[in-house]
Parts: structure tokens; C-alpha cells; sequence
């Protein structure tokens, strides 16, 4: 089966720090890639995707992702967190056969 | 417009009981889902059904069912609850498949005791 592997599953960083989160794929194909994020109490909302394009995909809040395909890996990026970005991160590659595959997440918290 | 919501908001059930949990969406989205949110495991896909008649299986469909009378309405029934079955559902809907972006619900924190 194909999987989505998130590294760090537990991230703590003070606000203004930067953030990276790692998301590789397992699946050579044609991949569409997704980030969504859960904050405290809330649903899952879309952060940022990418479908094709520029690799370099730029999502809500000041949030990033890169696509690198020789890499197989989408990884997250935001320069300077703040507090409200604490939340869960998940990672998610839609492989074809109707499946929408997620990573296990990461659980950010941003210390004020 | 409410989006995708879901009932009951939580509920806990003695093992061997029937549940339904509701999913209704106003979208008018064609692809709906199930999900189980467990600690440390991420999402798993339940059941999903692309239309409107059709239902499939996902990655962890032992326990549960799902019809999709219409468009709005995507149920998931524990027939006969167990333990493992403890965890947070989410309901979403797509326009299209699930290659497309995806719009959760908020949740049914169920507890199997």
C-alpha cells in the first residue's frame, strides 16, 4: 500500500522561530499533494495543495510547500510561527484509485 | 451556508450496540467520505462513494456501513460496536473525486465501552 511518512510527530518552538515539516510519499506516479490543518478543537481545513505547476506552492497564513519530485517529498514551511499556529499538521498524496492517503501528522505548539 | 455537519457531536455506547452517525453536506458535492482520526495513526478512509447510489471500501472497512441515498446524506452504522471502534469520526465531501480538495466536518467523538 502506499504511504505518506511525516517525521518529528511532536514539534515545540518559540513564536517567531521557523518551521519545516517533513511529508514523503511513496508512489512514483502522478501525485496530487495536500496539506491540512487541525487546530485545537476544530476540523480539518486546507492549508495548501498542489496539483501541478510551480513546485513551490504558497497556502493560507503565510504557510509554504515545495514539491520535489526526485525526492518524493512535499515538505511545510513558514518562516516566523506564531502562537495561533499551533495545531496538527497532516499531510495527504491522492495516488489514484480513489484513495487519499495521510500521514500520521505533526503536532506543532508554539510557545508564546 | 453550514458546510458538512455531523451528529451526534459525541456519544458513548456500550459494546454490542447499533450507531448511525449523520453526515449531511449543503455543497452539493458529488463525493463524500468517512474517517477515523485515531492518536498517533493520522486519517483512515472508512467508506467513500462517489456519487449519489455508489459506495466503496477504504482502507479500514470491517464494522461499518454506509449508503448514499442521495446527494446530501452519507451515514456510516456500527452494526455491533466494539472497543476499537473508540475514536473521532469525520465526515468530508469533495466536488470531485478525491483527487480534489476535500471539506471536513467536525467531528463525532465516539466512546465504545
Amino acid at each position: 500500500a502506499q504511504s505518506v511518512s511525516q517525521h518529528n510527530h511532536h514539534v515545540i518552538l518559540s513564536e517567531a522561530a521557523s518551521l519545516e515539516l517533513g511529508c514523503n510519499y511513496s508512489y512514483g506516479g502522478t501525485v496530487n499533494l495536500f496539506w491540512y490543518v487541525q487546530y485545537p478543537g476544530q476540523h480539518l481545513q486546507l492549508l495548501l495543495k498542489y496539483f501541478s505547476g510551480d513546485p513551490l506552492v504558497k497556502g493560507i497564513k503565510g504557510f509554504e510547500a515545495e514539491f520535489i519530485k526526485s525526492k518524493f517529498s512535499f515538505n511545510l514551511r513558514k518562516p516566523s510561527v506564531q502562537w495561533s499556529d499551533t495545531a496538527e499538521y497532516f499531510c495527504a498524496v491522492y495516488y489514484g484509485n480513489n484513495r487519499l492517503a495521510f500521514g500520521k501528522g505533526n503536532q506543532v505548539v508554539v510557545i508564546p | 451556508i453550514a458546510g458538512i455537519t455531523q451528529a451526534p457531536t459525541s456519544q458513548i455506547l456500550a459494546a454490542g450496540r447499533r450507531m448511525t452517525l449523520r453526515c449531511t453536506q449543503d455543497m452539493r458535492h458529488n463525493a463524500m467520505y468517512w474517517y477515523r482520526q485515531d492518536l498517533g495513526l493520522g486519517l483512515r478512509l472508512i467508506h467513500y462513494s462517489n456519487t449519489a447510489g455508489t459506495t466503496g471500501k477504504g482502507e479500514v472497512p470491517d464494522g461499518y456501513s454506509v449508503s448514499r441515498a442521495n446527494t446530501d446524506d452519507f451515514p456510516l452504522t456500527l452494526a455491533s460496536a466494539v472497543p476499537s471502534q473508540t475514536s473521532v469520526y469525520f465526515c468530508a465531501s469533495s466536488d470531485g473525486d478525491s483527487s480534489d480538495t476535500q471539506y471536513f466536518g467536525p467531528g463525532t467523538r465516539l466512546t465504545v465501552l
